[in-house]
């Protein structure tokens, strides 16, 4: 089992609709978790941090869920610039990342 | 805000060369860097971890010998493909920790092309 699994989509979402994914994680010790946003042949750039109480930033919601393992992404009033590879990632026992194979994300107008 | 600079953006060198990647932290003290690869429609996967002064810790099935880490200072880090190969082809990408911060900050990453 893959230590942190996301469905790879990719989601087709018209513009303007409201689209959510969703992450597991298989170790019950990760601490930190994170959405990285990731454009074709760029670095990975961070989203949001995700905190058990969940967290809002804009058109973006987070939420952790500890007891289940998972975390998810809610992306309100998408827009075409949404378009993206969305990366979960929660942090190992020495601090390093351990990354989703990605969630991609096609916004049509 | 922190930011780290990568360079070689890409890379495109024979079979067998040496390929030298840097990364620099330009405005805080990166304690720690990890160094990822990335293949196409893949995920990030970590290579090794490096601390200032000290050997890098290598992941399970990172050849410690082909892939050289330096770590010589807090705001330089260097990763070096030795013989490289058609199958090191990759996406090659630096992050540094910043323990005063706690953040992450990602160079840009190098493209390596072996042909």
């Amino acid at each position: 089992r893959k230590e942190v699994e996301q469905d790879p989509g990719p989601f087709n979402v018209p513009e303007g609709a409201t689209v959510a994914f969703n992450c597991t994680y298989s170790n019950s010790a990760s601490q930190s978790f994170f959405w990285y946003r990731q454009d074709c042949r760029k670095e990975p750039k961070l989203l949001m941090s995700v905190y058990s109480s969940g967290n809002e930033d804009g058109r973006f919601t987070a939420q952790l869920n500890s007891a289940s393992l998972y975390i998810s992404l809610l992306i309100r009033d998408s827009k075409l610039s949404d378009s993206a590879t969305y990366l979960c990632v929660v942090t190992g026992s020495n601090y390093q990342l351990i990354w989703g194979a990605g969630t991609k994300l096609i916004i049509k107008p | 805000g922190a930011v780290v600079s990568q360079h070689p953006s890409w890379v495109i060198c024979k079979s067998g060369t040496s390929v030298k990647i840097e990364c620099r932290s330009l405005d805080f003290q990166a304690t720690t860097m990890f160094w990822y690869r990335q293949f196409p429609k893949q995920s990030l996967m970590l290579m090794a971890t490096s601390n200032e002064g000290s050997k890098a810790t290598y992941e399970q099935g990172v050849e410690k010998d082909k892939f050289l880490i330096n770590h010589a200072s807090l705001t330089l880090s260097t990763l070096t493909v030795t013989s490289a190969h058609p199958e090191d082809s990759s996406f090659y990408i630096c992050s540094a920790r910043d323990h005063g911060q706690h953040g992450y900050t990602f160079g840009s990453g190098t493209r390596l092309t072996v042909v």
